[in-house]
Formats: structure tokens, sequence, C-alpha cells
């Protein structure tokens, strides 16, 4: 049963306008998301978090958003650039990722594969 | 700064035989992960340590895998014998301790099983 759900296997969004990733989680108990970015023959990279206490957290054009009761969070990227191109990973944990509390492992989903077009 | 290093890049081998797929942490991080990506299931954790002690090896798909961290620089993942469903991606990635919940990945090790 898969307790991070990207729905989305691929977007496609023209250069300049805004993609919206989503991601649905089932489990209350997580407390801590984050998003990951991975291009071909590269190992997935960090690029932003929220904790559960906050419904929002923006750095550069990369904004998430959570909503709690829906279990439901998203990335927007704004605007959208051609090197944008990748697969976008979401992930959530227990503990706020404190690995030392025994909270359990970062579970992700399958991911969403986003094409910016020039 | 050196990030998180695995070999091989590539491997590819037949059924039957021994792989064994290697990991350097990012130096003075006290966790290591090893995940598997594949197609139908996505990046699914097979192991994790904490100062070299394995944590959780629920992920660990059967007793043909196994998983070492004999110092705080070095890690394997091991399948004996192969076979072609192994085939994925595997990546390793460490964790420096606290609260962030971020991992730092290598770059992955592609195992082809024939």
């Amino acid at each position: 049963d898969q307790q991070v759900k990207q729905n989305s296997p691929s977007l496609s969004v023209q250069e300049g306008r805004i993609s919206i990733l989503n991601c649905d989680y089932t489990n209350s108990m997580f407390d801590y998301f984050l998003w990951y970015k991975k291009y071909p023959a590269e190992g997935p990279t960090f690029l932003i978090s929220i904790s559960s206490i906050k419904d929002k957290n923006e750095d550069g054009r990369f904004t998430v958003f959570l909503n709690k009761s829906a279990k439901h969070l998203s990335l927007h990227i704004v605007p959208s650039q051609p090197g944008d191109s990748a697969v976008y990973f979401c992930a959530a944990i227990k503990g706020r990722g404190n690995y030392g509390g025994s909270q359990g492992n970062l579970i992700f989903g399958k991911g969403t594969k986003l094409s910016v077009k020039p | 700064d050196a990030g998180v290093i695995q070999s091989p890049r590539h491997e590819v081998t037949e059924m039957g035989q021994e792989v064994t797929l290697r990991c350097k942490p990012i130096s003075g991080h006290d966790y290591l992960f090893w995940y598997r990506q594949t197609m139908m299931r996505g990046l699914e954790l097979l192991i994790y340590f904490n100062n070299n002690v394995p944590i959780d090896d629920s992920g660990m798909p059967e007793d043909r895998f196994s998983a070492k961290m004999p110092n705080a620089s070095f890690s394997t993942l091991k399948i004996q014998p192969s076979e072609p469903r192994d085939s994925a991606v595997y990546f390793c990635a460490s964790h420096p301790g606290g609260d962030t919940g971020e991992l730092f990945f290598g770059e992955g090790s592609r195992l082809t099983v024939l």
C-alpha cells in the first residue's frame, strides 16, 4: 500500500509558465515532507522541504504548499525553465526526519517527470 | 567537497553471479541508506545504518541480499545469487543526523542481470 502517491507520471509545461506537481499521502503521522529532483543518470538531489507546522515554504522559484486536512502537498515552479525538466519525487517522514529517534524512514512517491518546453 | 560515491556505475552480470555494490558516504555523516529504484516500485528503502550498525533492514527483499558497513567510510550491498528481477538502479545515501530529513544521494549503480 503506497503511503505517498504521485498520481501524475508526467507533466508537460511551456517555458515561463507555472508547473504544479502534486503529491498525496495517507499516513497522518508524517510530519515532514521533502521534494527531490532527479536528472537522468544522476542521484536525486534535495530541492525543498516543509514541516507539518507550516502550510507554505518558498525558495526562489520553488514553493511547496501543504494541506494537512487533505493530506496533500504540491510543488509550484514559477517561472518554469527548460533546465527544470527532470523527475520530481515527493517524500515524507515521521519524527521531523530525526532518524536517531527511530521514527522510520523516508517514504518516496514514484515520481513525476516534468518536461518544460522552450 | 566530495559527495556520496558509488561504484560501479554500471554492472551487467549473468543470473546466478554474485554482485557487490560499494558506497562511500559523505565524511561525518552518521547514517547510510541503501535504496533501490525500479519502474514498478519507485524508490524503496532496503536498509539503513547508524554509526555502522544496521537499524532497519525490513526492506531487504530476501536472503540473497546482504549489506555491511565495516567502518564509517564504506558500505557494501551484496546480491548472491543475482536474478533478472534484481535489475534496478541502486542508490546509496547518507545523512548527517539531526532533524532535517534531507538525504544526500550518490549517482547510483545501474545493475542489469541477464
